[in-house]
């Protein structure tokens, strides 16, 4: 109950495309829902998070998508570029200040 | 802006050894976390810290991992004796009290246990 299950777990897309990752959770208590994005040798940075009051949350090319009755959420990223090739990990944590859970991650290659 | 700092960058130690893992959190800010990556797996949580004491740790942290916060900056991971398996990458986050509950990551260190 406590799993992030992420896909796919490997993504290409052409550069100007839409990368889309989806996320799944099992646990009603989780209210909050974070992306990370990380690059190799690197520690996750906070890409965008959303909270289960709001449907969609955007910032500049990357959204979020939030279906609460159906516990999954997805990251969406538009006009993608070669510089977003990365490693995406879906979270959900408790309120408050408790451990993420993470997803197993998304490596993305955006291709010119 | 403020960042997570972690040291050493990459530590490589022979299985029985202890080893210490330094961070040093964003300053005002009262969580601390530890996460471990095995390579090309997820991240996971390992133990928080607040207010001096574990608040949460997960099945992984069993006896031979202990943490502190020896002053007012730095927090540190300490694995008394590593296993082959201990091999991952360690990263430290931290989070604010209140307001909030982004965790910002250091760059990790990566431990290698022979």
């Amino acid at each position: 109950q406590q799993q992030v299950k992420q896909s796919p777990q490997s993504l290409i897309v052409q550069k100007g495309g839409i990368s889309i990752i989806n996320c799944a959770y099992e646990n009603t208590a989780f209210d909050y829902f974070p992306w990370y994005q990380q690059f190799p040798g690197k520690g996750p940075a906070l890409l965008i998070a959303i909270r289960p009051d709001v449907s969609e949350k955007k910032e500049g090319r990357f959204t979020i998508s939030f279906n609460k009755s159906a516990k999954q959420f997805s990251l969406h990223i538009m006009d993608s570029q070669p510089g977003d090739s990365a490693t995406y990990f879906c979270a959900a944590s408790i309120s408050g200040n408790t451990p993420l859970v993470f997803g197993k991650g998304t490596r993305l290659s955006v291709i010119a | 802006e403020p960042e997570v700092t972690q040291t050493p960058s990459h530590q490589v130690t022979q299985m029985g050894q202890e080893v210490i893992l330094r961070c040093v959190p964003i300053s005002n800010h009262l969580y601390f976390y530890w996460y471990r990556q095995i390579l090309g797996q997820k991240v996971e949580f390992l133990v928080s810290f607040y207010n001096n004491e574990i608040s949460e740790k997960s099945e992984i942290f069993d006896d031979q991992f202990s943490v502190e916060r020896p002053d007012g900056s730095n927090f540190t991971l300490k694995i008394r004796s590593t296993k082959l398996e201990d091999s991952a990458m360690y990263f430290c986050a931290s989070s604010e009290a209140t307001g909030g509950q982004t965790q910002y990551f250091g760059p990790g260190t990566r431990l290698l246990v022979l």
